[in-house]
C-alpha cells in the first residue's frame, strides 16, 4: 500500500536559517504530493502540491520539487520565520485517480526561535 | 468564500455514548472525506461521500459510519464510545474528489472529541 515518510521531528531552526524536511513516499502509479501545515490548536492548511514528476510547488517562500526517480517531495525555505512555527505533514494521494484519500506523514514539528 | 466548517469544535463524551459529528463543505465541493488524528496513529482516512454515497471506507470498526446530504453537507456517528476514541477529527472537502489539477482537498478546523 502507499506511505510516506518524514524525517522525524521536533526540527529546531533559528529565525532565518535554511529549512530543509525530508519526505519520500512509497506508492503504485502516479500519486499527486502535498505538503499541509498545521498550526496549534487549528486543522490542517494546504501549503503546497505537485501532481506530476518533476513538478515544483511553491507557496509562502516553501518549495517542493516532486521527483519520481528519488521518490521524494523534501520541502525547502530559504529563511523561516517564527511565524513559520507549525506541524508540516506531507502527503501523498490515491493514484487510482482519487484525491479524496490522502495518505500522511507522521508530521514534522518545527519550532523556529528569534 | 467560506472555508469548511466543523460544529461542534469540542466535545467531551463519557464510554458508551454515541456521537454525532457535522461537517459543511465549502460552497460547490461535492466530495467530502473524514480524517481521525491521533498522537499514536496521525491521521487516518475514515471515509468519504459523494453526491450523498459512500466511496471509500479506511480500515475503521463499523461504530464509524456517516451519511452525506443532498446539500454536500456530511454527518459522522461514532456509536458505543471507547476511550481510544478520543481524537482531533477533520474534515475535508473537495470539488469531486478526483486528482490533478485545481481538484484540492481543503481541511476544517477539526472536532476534538475527548472520551471519559
Amino acid at each position: 500500500g502507499n506511505s510516506v515518510t518524514q524525517m522525524e521531528g521536533p526540527v529546531t531552526l533559528s529565525e532565518e536559517a535554511f529549512l530543509t524536511i525530508n519526505c519520500t513516499y512509497t506508492a503504485t502509479g502516479y500519486p499527486s504530493l502535498f505538503w499541509y501545515v498545521q498550526y496549534p490548536g487549528e486543522g490542517l492548511q494546504l501549503l503546497l502540491k505537485a501532481t506530476k514528476a518533476d513538478d515544483k510547488g511553491s507557496n509562502k517562500g516553501f518549495e517542493a520539487t516532486y521527483r519520481k526517480e528519488t521518490t521524494s517531495f523534501h520541502l525547502e525555505k530559504g529563511s523561516v520565520q517564527v511565524s513559520d512555527s507549525a506541524v508540516y505533514f506531507c502527503a501523498l494521494s490515491d493514484s487510482g485517480g482519487s484525491n479524496y484519500k490522502l495518505t500522511f506523514g507522521k508530521g514534522t514539528l518545527l519550532t523556529v526561535n528569534p | 468564500k467560506a472555508g469548511v466548517t466543523q460544529t461542534p469544535r469540542y466535545l467531551i463524551k463519557t464510554r458508551g455514548q454515541q456521537v454525532t459529528l457535522s461537517c459543511s463543505p465549502i460552497s460547490g465541493h461535492r466530495s467530502v472525506s473524514w480524517y481521525q488524528q491521533t498522537p499514536g496513529q496521525g491521521l487516518q482516512f475514515l471515509f468519504e461521500y459523494f453526491s450523498e454515497t459512500q466511496r471509500n471506507k479506511g480500515n475503521f470498526p463499523g461504530r464509524f459510519s456517516g451519511r452525506q446530504f443532498s446539500n454536500s453537507r456530511s454527518e459522522m456517528n461514532v456509536s458505543t464510545l471507547e476511550l481510544g476514541d478520543s481524537a482531533l477529527y477533520l474534515c475535508a472537502s473537495s470539488l469531486y474528489g478526483r486528482d490533478g489539477g485545481t481538484d484540492t482537498q481543503y481541511f476544517g478546523p477539526g472536532t476534538r472529541l475527548t472520551v471519559l
